[in-house]
């Protein structure tokens, strides 16, 4: 059974600081994995997706690593704003299926 | 890129009443769409893969006559709560597939749904 983890489950820092958010997957064999923000009450929003053959992406301050032999992926936020407050989860897919299995999540919280 | 409609974003009602909750894919035809519930400060956890034209697969666990899925288009699925009961209460979150093969993900606003 596949499972995901987030570390660390919640982070509180000053604003300017730069930001590593980890996920590990137990099944190496996914077919890609992306990662969200969700802010309380709200949906989700797709920040990056990594497919499986690539080893990383960037969008502005964000910048998402894949290590599948390993099975680990990295978001680092540059420049921590308070704007950038919100749960942050990350979920992998697979070839023979479509679901998405989410990680626990990060709680992060930047302030002024 | 694609955008997932939820409706309503919350909703209050008695026990034993039903609600169904729509989600819309506005700018892609989508086959295949996920719901998910979320409890408080928790992941999301997949409930049923809703498929146009057929019937829903549900998760194990999952009541298929408590939680019933219709996706009767290309852009529309129902999820209907029936005889909702407090336990029920809960954020409910679909999300569907984008049409290209990079196969991202999105997801509506979510339901908010309180039984009282």
């Amino acid at each position: 059974k596949q499972e995901v983890t987030q570390i660390p489950a919640a982070l509180s820092v000053p604003e300017g600081e730069n930001l590593v958010l980890n996920c590990s997957f137990t099944d190496s064999a996914i077919y890609n994995l992306q990662w969200f923000r969700q802010d309380p009450g709200k949906g989700l929003t797709s920040l990056l997706l990594i497919q499986s053959s690539q080893r990383e992406q960037t969008s502005g301050r964000l910048n998402a690593s894949l290590d599948k032999s390993s099975g680990r992926s990295t978001l680092y936020i540059a420049a921590s704003q308070p704007g950038d407050s919100a749960t942050y989860l990350c979920a992998v897919s697979f070839y023979n299926t479509d679901k998405l299995i989410f990680g626990t999540g990060t709680r992060l919280q930047v302030f002024p | 890129g694609a955008v997932v409609s939820q409706h309503p974003s919350w909703v209050i009602c008695k026990s034993g009443t039903s609600v169904k909750i729509e989600c819309r894919s506005l700018d892609f035809q989508a086959t295949t769409m996920f719901w998910y519930r979320q409890f408080p400060k928790q992941s999301l956890m997949l409930m049923a893969t809703s498929n146009e034209g057929s019937k829903a697969t549900y998760e194990q666990g999952v009541e298929k006559d408590k939680f019933l899925i219709n996706h009767a288009s290309l852009t529309l699925s129902t999820l209907t709560v029936t005889s909702a009961h407090p336990e029920d209460s809960s954020f409910y979150i679909c999300s569907a597939r984008a049409p290209t093969g990079s196969a991202e993900a999105f997801f509506g606003q979510g339901t908010r749904l309180t039984v009282v």
